[in-house]
């Protein structure tokens, strides 16, 4: 069974604060990396998929890395605003041929 | 618009009687599967399709079925549905598997089976 962690489970932040949060996974045998975003009520949306070590992708205020030799990739969210509010789910594709998720890291940005 | 399509949004039902959740996209990808939540979990994988006629196993596929006889549909078929398949789930599609394609989702059917 494949272990993708995803780390804090939940914060809170103030608006206007910049945060960042790290989705872990299995250093071997990797095809690529996703990043959703889910808010709640609604369905997940896709935000990145990352296939290069040293990936960088960029949505607005939220970018996203990727180092697949160490296996971890980290999520940034610019000036985090109360819309940002949501879960993010990060979901690893290796040589099982499948997707395996992490269980999220739920954010709260406080007006 | 594109879309993933998913019906019922909630369903209750009791244990033993036969349900089907449907699923339908309109952006004619080739791979669809769906997904289960639960609490403190991932999202977990019960079946996939990598195009019509061609279904396959995930991580949780007991006690679910599935079919693909058209590219649009892939309907997850309980048939006799029991209290630990109370869930929230989720249908997915992409332009080509799960690897270099993000995956588009329905917006969920909670389920929940006495």
């Amino acid at each position: 069974i494949l272990n993708v962690e995803q780390s804090p489970q939940s914060l809170h932040v103030q608006e206007g604060d910049s945060t960042n949060f790290t989705c872990s996974f299995p250093s071997s045998n990797f095809y690529a990396l996703h990043w959703y975003r889910w808010e709640t009520a609604k369905s997940p949306e896709a935000l990145f998929v990352m296939t290069l070590n040293g990936d960088e992708k960029k949505k607005g205020r939220i970018s996203a890395t990727l180092n697949t030799k160490e296996g971890y990739s980290y999520l940034y969210i610019k000036g985090s605003q109360p819309e940002d509010s949501a879960t993010y789910l990060c979901a690893f594709y290796g040589s099982a041929r499948q997707l395996t998720f992490g269980s999220g890291t739920q954010l709260t940005v406080l007006p | 618009e594109a879309q993933v399509t998913q019906n019922p949004r909630y369903l209750i039902t009791v244990t033993g009687k036969k349900l089907t959740v449907t699923c339908s996209q309109n952006m004619n990808h080739e791979y669809m599967s769906w997904y289960r939540q639960d609490p403190g979990l991932g999202l977990r994988q019960i079946y996939y399709s990598m195009n019509v006629e061609v279904t396959d196993k995930g991580d949780v596929p007991e006690g679910y079925k599935v079919s693909r006889k058209e590219k649009r549909n892939f309907p997850l078929i309980l048939e006799s549905p029991s209290p630990n398949q109370t869930s929230l789930y989720f249908c997915a599609s992409s332009l080509e598997g799960e690897a270099n394609s993000p995956l588009h989702f329905g917006n969920g059917t909670r389920l929940t089976v006495t």
